[in-house]
């Protein structure tokens, strides 16, 4: 069964400084690999995807991912956070074989202070 | 772009109530699924279906049941409401064909009483 852990529960970060949130998966093949981000009370907006192919992936909001399939990681990173980055993050693994149901992380908060 | 349409927004019921959740999956998507995000949660799978036809189940209890309709939106229906299925119910839809991306809508939130 896929699994997802993000080690980080709760993470505070400067404004303008960068930010790397972590996400460490299982599952038995290459797995379609996400980062949604939602604000307090809101929906999940996705930021990034990574289905195959360059393992480097630009997102939304100048945020970035690394498939990294031999440590089983799919980092998000962002060079310089600004104040409304402050939000929940949530990884999620999803099933490449079909259609199939997404298994979410704990999710990161992330605090972006003055 | 058309996104997954969730209704209603907000939905307030006392315990042992029932209620009805819609999801409008976006135009041509034939997969919708339904999550449950409890306060402070990760959202957890509920059901899904594609066609018409349930594909999967997660940890939905026996009270709730859902089915999608031949315009292929779909309904959670909630009933013998507790106190614990206060949460976000998050609805996303898919087409099958092109992988599985899933395409989340707002959220209803239920506030049960």
């Amino acid at each position: 069964a896929q699994s997802v852990t993000q080690p980080d529960i709760h993470i505070t970060v400067s404004e303008g400084a960068s930010l790397e949130l972590r996400c460490n998966y299982s599952y038995g093949a290459t797995p379609y690999l996400f980062w949604y981000v939602q604000s307090p009370g809101q929906g999940l907006q996705l930021l990034l995807k990574y289905f195959s192919g360059d393992t480097l992936v630009q997102g939304i909001k100048g945020f970035e991912a690394e498939f990294k399939r031999s440590q089983s990681s799919f980092n998000l990173r962002k060079p310089s956070v600004h104040w409304s980055d402050a939000a929940e993050y949530f990884c999620a693994v999803g099933k490449t074989d079909s259609w199939g149901k997404f298994q979410f992380g704990a999710g990161t908060q992330v605090v972006v202070t003055p | 772009a058309a996104g997954v349409i969730q209704s209603p927004r907000h939905l307030i019921k006392e315990k042992r109530e029932t209620a009805t959740l819609k999801c409008y999956p976006i135009p041509r998507h034939d997969t919708v699924y339904w999550y449950q995000q409890g306060p402070g949660q990760d959202p957890q799978f509920l059901i899904s279906f594609y066609e018409k036809m349930q594909s999967d189940k997660g940890s939905i209890p026996d009270r709730f049941s859902a089915q999608q309709f031949s315009d292929y939106h779909s309904e959670l229906n909630m009933s013998s409401l507790e106190l614990g299925d206060s949460a976000l119910y998050f609805c996303a839809s898919s087409l099958a064909m092109t992988g599985n991306e899933q395409f989340f809508g707002p959220g209803t939130r239920l506030t049960v009483l």
